[in-house]
């Protein structure tokens, strides 16, 4: 049972410097969300898909992208890598949404420290 | 608009005491409500969840939390702490009928307990 995947688990990245987070789901679920937890702190929505080719912003979207070009991928993209953007991020998605709404399931999470 | 407080940042209890971690909720429809577990250095693991069906909620490893529409609160609760119950606990919520599934997170209550 693999869930969801992310991939890398642990990533340093120098101020400036671009890269993708990858997220992949094998559970056929609709919705798909990426999160950041900061220290202590609880997770804040970055972006979230309702589908193939439908994405939309959440809490903290700034200096990121996202697409959902398949039903099973949901990649996360940091163009210019500030230290602010140090945090743990987490891919998740879910079967259901609005009158069906069901739990999430969670990736491992990616730690990413930008220097 | 959605919100989710938790009470205490951090719960210390004894080994075999009872657990309680208290979570408020703001919701404009009817909401689902849900508590993940995170154990250091891991993803997220669902405890329980609410759904607008029976008001006590019973989960994994002993947990079940009580959904209070007046006081709009859902407790979690535990008769009996384990050591590996130490961890970090998040009251999460949806709202049924708004467009999307977006989860909101409490801010966490960190858990130790003592032998």
């Amino acid at each position: 049972n693999a869930g969801v995947t992310q991939t890398p688990k642990f990533r340093i990245l120098k101020i400036g410097q671009s890269m993708t987070l990858q997220c992949t789901q094998d559970m056929n679920h609709n919705y798909m969300y990426w999160y950041r937890q900061d220290p202590g702190m609880g997770l804040k929505l970055i972006y979230y898909s309702v589908g193939a080719g439908i994405t939309d912003k959440g809490e903290v979207p700034n200096g990121y992208n996202v697409s959902r070009s398949t039903t099973e991928d949901f990649p996360l993209r940091l163009e210019l890598a500030a230290p602010s953007q140090t945090s743990v991020y987490f891919c998740a998605s879910s079967a259901g949404g609005g009158f069906m709404s069901t739990e999430a399931f969670f990736g491992q999470g990616t730690r990413l420290t930008v220097v | 608009a959605q919100s989710v407080t938790q009470l205490d940042s951090h719960v210390s209890v004894s080994e075999g005491t009872p657990v309680l971690l208290r979570c408020n909720y703001s919701s404009s429809y009817s909401p689902s409500l849900f508590w993940y577990v995170q154990h250091p250095n891991k993803g997220l693991q669902l405890l329980l969840k609410y759904t607008s069906a029976a008001t006590l909620v019973k989960g994994i490893n002993g947990f079940e939390a009580e959904f209070k529409k007046s006081e709009t609160s859902f407790h979690l609760t535990k008769p009996s702490a384990h050591m590996s119950d130490a961890a970090e606990y998040f009251c999460v919520v949806s709202d049924l009928g708004a467009a999307g599934n977006k989860l909101t997170f409490g801010g966490g209550t960190r858990v130790l307990v003592k032998p």
